[in-house]
């Protein structure tokens, strides 16, 4: 069976302060893979996508960036980090060529 | 980026009652997903669908994916505490890598 991970759980950075967000399957080959953000209480935004290694697609121009550099890997940064970056960060997989996607625990990020 | 119209956007029902919910979109899909999310957990899948028409049950669950394409409802028969969360709607279509989600329906419980 298929598993997805996400590190940390939560974080809790000062503005300014580089980030790394890890995301890693278990369980499968050749994924698309995908990093969400969520405000509180708000639905789900797409920041990036990727249908293979070294592939990233981005939705929204922001002061953040992404990086597959394994098939099963996917990692969210950023430089400096902004107090509006806070938020709820979801990464989730699909197989390729279907559209159900399965999303991992999360990482919340906390910015001061 | 486009999203789906999700109704209600918020429940409050006493245990034991029935669920109705539907998304609605001015496009049409290929597939309509249905997710729930706990509380500072990320969203689990309940239900998938695949074909304009087909009804589908998980347990307590329904879904059915609307014959125009364009819509897709989620009922949940005889409500329990463990229901509370908010459900999100997803449409797909073949070629597109990414999912157009609602906003989002938050149920709640009164005691």
């Amino acid at each position: 069976s298929q598993t997805i991970h996400q590190w940390p759980a939560t974080l809790v950075q000062p503005v300014g302060s580089p980030l790394s967000l890890e995301c890693t399957v278990e369980g499968t080959s050749n994924p698309n893979l995908y990093w969400y953000r969520q405000a509180a209480g708000r639905g789900l935004q797409l920041l990036f996508y990727s249908v293979g290694i070294g592939q990233i697609s981005s939705e929204v121009p922001q002061n953040l960036s992404a990086s597959r550099p394994q098939d099963r890997q996917f990692i969210l940064s950023s430089k400096k980090l902004l107090l509006s970056d806070s938020g709820f960060y979801l990464c989730a997989w699909t197989r390729r060529s279907t559209d159900t996607q399965y999303f991992g625990p999360g990482t919340r990020l906390t910015v001061l | 980026g486009q999203q789906l119209n999700q109704s209600p956007q918020s429940m409050f029902i006493q245990e034991g009652e029935d669920v109705s919910m539907n998304c609605t979109s001015s496009s049409i899909f290929n597939t309509w997903l249905w997710y729930k999310q706990d509380p500072g957990e990320g969203p689990v899948l309940l239900i998938a669908l695949y074909k304009a028409g087909e009804l589908t049950s998980n347990g307590r669950l329904t879904a059915q994916f609307g014959i125009t394409r364009k819509d897709s409802f989620l009922n949940i028969s005889a409500s329990i505490p463990s229901d509370v969360g908010i459900y999100f709607c997803a449409g797909g279509y073949f070629g597109n890598e990414k999912l157009t989600f609602g906003t989002g329906t938050r149920l709640t419980i009164i005691p």
